[in-house]
């Protein structure tokens, strides 16, 4: 079945560490992964994505990495700073053509100065 | 930079009426979904939208829900006839191509008393 899900519901993390958010999926048809952060009241913002043909993509202070073997899909914040405080989500595509979405739980990340 | 537009940031209402809320893609996208997020939880898919007609529904869009593209800019979501369970943040989202980047407005909050 489609289910997209995060393993940790809070990250907490010291200014300037790198923060890693982990997201399990299971629909081995999933071929197009999504981060989004949302911070208090807001929409998700997108962050960076990847499809199932690359096993890493490179953003600026943001790498994600697709494990298609195990379905797994990690967000890697490098330097993490106050303003990446926010529910990172991890969202996947179905196989049909609408673009649908479906979401995982989310992860806070709490970041201490 | 272009963006999704919602309006009203916050909607209250009484449980049975109608409610209507209300988006603007970004000027040059073609495909255009509603998503609601109760508070605490994942974001959840309601439905997708493309070419003047919906492409894909959840079980969650029922006939108490509609959408319409009222014109060349407007997408709205409508609830009939409001529970206390439609009580959500309502996102907007839009995309250039089906399994494109999807782009989230910031919402409207809905509170049905």
């Amino acid at each position: 079945g489609e289910n997209v899900g995060l393993h940790l519901p809070t990250l907490s993390v010291q200014e300037g560490d790198n923060s890693i958010i982990n997201c399990a999926y299971s629909n081995s048809a999933s071929d197009y992964f999504i981060w989004y952060k949302q911070e208090s009241g807001k929409g998700p913002q997108f962050i960076i994505d990847i499809r199932s043909n690359m096993d890493k993509r490179q953003g600026q202070r943001v790498t994600v990495l697709l494990n298609k073997t195990v379905k797994h899909l990690s967000l890697q914040i490098a330097a993490t700073q106050p303003g990446d405080s926010a529910v990172y989500f991890c969202a996947e595509t179905s196989s049909s053509n609408t673009g649908k979405l479906i979401f995982g739980q989310g992860t806070t990340l709490q970041v201490k100065p | 930079e272009p963006e999704v537009t919602q309006t009203p940031s916050h909607q209250v209402t009484q449980m049975g009426q109608e409610v209507i809320l209300r988006c603007v893609p970004i000027s040059n996208h073609l495909y255009f979904y509603w998503y609601r997020q109760i508070l605490g939880q994942k974001v959840e898919f309601l439905v997708s939208f493309y070419n003047n007609e919906i492409s894909e529904k959840s079980e969650i869009f029922d006939d108490q829900f509609s959408v319409e593209r009222p014109d060349g800019s407007n997408f709205t979501l409508k609830i009939r006839s409001t529970k206390l369970e439609d009580s959500a943040m309502y996102f907007c989202a839009s995309s250039g191509q089906g399994r494109d980047t999807q782009y989230f407005g910031p919402g409207t909050r809905l509170t049905v008393l």
